[in-house]
């Protein structure tokens, strides 16, 4: 059974710090690997999604990187704003179009 | 100019009584999810249909019933609501392999 896990669970950086948030899973024989964002009493909005043949996949202040022989995934956040502020969620896919196992997600604090 | 949209937003309700909760997407889709995301964050899948046909069953009490009119539509109908059903309910939909996910439904029994 797949098992995600994020560290750390909370963050708080001041405005302009580079940052990386960590993502780990337990059986790295996945399909995908999505990283979410979720505002507070909001939706998910996908950030990137890197396909488990990939290394990497970057847009704009995002970089995603995924290692899947030692089941783990970053998220590089450069120049971090205050707007950034949110829950980020790891999430593996096992086959396309499959369920997404989620990781329970590390809250991002940007002070100005 | 929605992509996946649920209705209703909030639905607060007594144990005991039936709800559904729609979802509709204009992505062209052709699978679509419900996850559960219980009072400490966690989000974890309950149904997935592709083409109107269920391909993922987890393990939910059969209370929860999916139902899946066509490709644009999967509602989710909770029969008997227990406390323990309170919670946010996303709705999502792919159609290779990046999920989208609509706003949510934050379900309170009472």
């Amino acid at each position: 059974k797949q098992e995600v896990t994020q560290i750390p669970a909370a963050l708080s950086v001041p405005e302009g710090e580079n940052l990386v948030l960590n993502c780990s899973f337990t059986d790295s024989a996945i399909y995908n690997l999505q990283w979410f964002r979720q505002d507070p009493g909001k939706g998910l909005t996908s950030l990137l999604l890197i396909q488990s043949s990939q290394r990497e996949q970057t847009s704009g202040r995002l970089n995603a990187s995924l290692d899947k022989s030692s089941g783990r995934s970053t998220l590089y956040i450069a120049a971090s704003q205050p707007g950034d502020s949110a829950t980020y969620l790891c999430a593996v896919g096992e086959t396309s179009g499959s369920r997404l196992t989620f990781g329970e997600g590390t809250q991002l604090t940007v002070n100005p | 100019d929605t992509a996946v949209s649920q209705t209703p937003k909030y639905l607060v309700t007594q144990m005991g009584n039936d709800k559904s909760i729609k979802c509709e997407q204009n992505l062209g889709h052709d699978t679509m999810y419900w996850y559960k995301q219980d009072s400490k964050k966690f989000l974890k899948i309950m149904f997935s249909y592709n083409n109107k046909e269920l391909i993922i069953n987890e393990t939910v009490p059969n209370r929860f019933s999916p139902k899946s009119p066509d490709k644009a539509h999967l509602n989710l109908h909770i029969n008997s609501l227990e406390l323990g059903d309170s919670a946010v309910y996303f709705c999502a939909s792919s159609l290779l392999d990046e999920q989208y996910f609509g706003p949510g439904t934050r379900l309170t029994v009472t």
